[in-house]
């Protein structure tokens, strides 16, 4: 198992640019996260979802989108890069049932700079 | 408010110390409480969790909380610098959502 694997490790943008930060995992997981983390903070949710074809929304959505057309995929799209979105991006995911917790695994995450 | 808080250290100390990190939190509807571990450049990894108030040990590790309070802890017993790392806590939301900690850096010095 490869786990959660994240593409590209880096990037660095343009402002008003786009790009879609990839999200795979092969862990026959249900439920996927996008969070990002910036410099000495935790991480803030930005969108998930609990199967195909069902996204919605964290704490920190604006300026991002998301699709799940696949159990295994789920990437994340910026639209109109500004500086503001410069930060660790970190997908996860879980095998999420009923009444308990199920860890998430986090990938290796992708590191965005927008100057 | 915030709705977790973290003493966010950075914290320095010699190897073999016990360690102690902290975090409070508002939401009286978190049901899970975690501690996550972060080396430098990676993704956190998932180093306890436990769902009551009181302790559970783990090795060197022991989390403690205590619901009434709205506080959780961490020890770390007979620190290595293989310790040194980020401590993140964490709580669940609906949907298993974590909500974390802005962390607390840790070095564990020879």
């Amino acid at each position: 198992n490869a786990g959660v694997t994240q593409t590209p490790k880096f990037r660095i943008l343009k402002i008003g640019q786009s790009m879609t930060l990839q999200c795979t995992q092969d862990m026959n997981h249900n439920y996927m996260y996008w969070y990002r983390q910036d410099p000495g903070m935790g991480l803030k949710l930005i969108y998930y979802s609990v199967g195909a074809g069902i996204t919605d929304k964290g704490e920190v959505p604006n300026g991002y989108n998301v699709s799940r057309s696949t159990t295994e995929d789920f990437p994340l799209r910026l639209e109109l890069a500004a500086p503001s979105q410069t930060s660790v991006y970190f997908c996860a995911s879980t095998k999420a049932g009923s009444g308990h917790y199920n860890e998430q695994f986090f990938g290796p995450g992708t590191r965005l700079t927008v100057l | 408010q915030k709705e977790v808080e973290q003493d966010p250290g950075p914290l320095s100390v010699p190897e073999g110390a016990i360690v102690s990190l902290n975090c409070t939190y508002s939401n009286s509807a978190f049901q899970y409480f975690m501690w996550y571990r972060q080396y430098s450049r990676k993704g956190p990894e998932l180093l306890m969790y436990t769902y009551s108030s009181g302790n559970k040990e783990d090795g060197r590790f022991t989390a403690q909380v205590d619901k009434s309070s709205k506080y959780i802890s961490l020890f770390i017993r007979d620190s290595q610098p293989s310790d040194s790392a980020t401590y993140l806590c964490a709580f669940i939301q609906g949907a298993q959502k974590l909500v974390f900690g802005q962390g607390t850096r840790l070095t564990i010095n020879p």
